[in-house]
């Protein structure tokens, strides 16, 4: 069965620091994919990336980094030099394909909070 | 902004009653989906739809319903209402509804069962 797991549920650090998301997937499919969202405190919830289970070269937009390891089943997220507008709550997924639907299983998520 | 339209905001009821959340997607998707979100169960996928079919299903309760209906829009049934139904309930919108499609979610609509 699908599981993720966000083993860090709150996390605060003061601005300008970098800090790093973890998430850990379970899966038996050998294609699947993996997706960060946030909630913001005005509460829907935003896509921020998705990687497949084929890809696991690291990506990059702006202060935001992921690291998928397959070897590990991890994809971390990482915010360099954070903002308080990056406070949110965020959100693992993980979908496995096949029979043309999709069933996004989420961690729990992991409350961060920048302060000024 | 993600296109995802949802009605109501918010929505007081007591328990026994039942209730009927709505959902217009982005213009374009064909694929719709609802999931509840609370302190104790997280964000929790209940049902998916693509044009007007069931496609998935989850943790959806046997007093819960959907349907879509044929202009897209989706609406969510909650009927014999527990405490423990109040939670935000929100629609998700994506173009096709395949594994790596990704999901646009609406505000979301807050449920208190009082």
């Amino acid at each position: 069965a699908q599981k993720v797991t966000q083993a860090q549920t709150e996390i605060s650090v003061v601005e300008k620091e970098d800090v790093t998301l973890d998430c850990v997937y379970e899966t038996r499919d050998t294609t699947y994919y993996l997706f960060w969202y946030k909630q913001p405190p005005s509460g829907e919830l935003v896509f921020l990336i998705r990687r497949n289970s084929f890809d696991e070269q690291n990506e990059i937009s702006g202060r935001y980094s992921w690291n998928f390891q397959k070897s590990t089943s991890s994809f971390n997220f990482t915010i360099t030099a954070s903002q308080v507008v990056d406070s949110a709550v965020y959100f693992c997924a993980l979908s496995e394909a096949g029979q043309g639907a999709q069933k996004l299983v989420f961690g729990q998520g992991t409350r961060l909070t920048i302060n000024p | 902004d993600s296109g995802v339209t949802q009605t109501p905001k918010h929505l007081i009821t007591a328990t026994g009653q039942r209730v009927t959340l709505r959902c217009s997607p982005r213009s374009g998707d064909l694929s719709v989906y609802w999931y509840q979100q609370s302190l104790d169960q997280g964000l929790q996928f209940l049902i998916q739809y693509y044009n007007g079919e069931e496609r998935a299903k989850g943790n959806i309760l046997e007093r819960f319903s959907a349907q879509q209906f044929p202009d897209l829009h989706s609406e969510l049934n909650l009927s014999s209402l527990e405490l423990g139904d109040s939670a935000l309930y929100f629609c998700a919108s994506s173009e096709a509804g395949l594994a790596y499609n990704e999901q646009f979610f609406g505000p979301g609509t807050r449920l208190t069962v009082l």
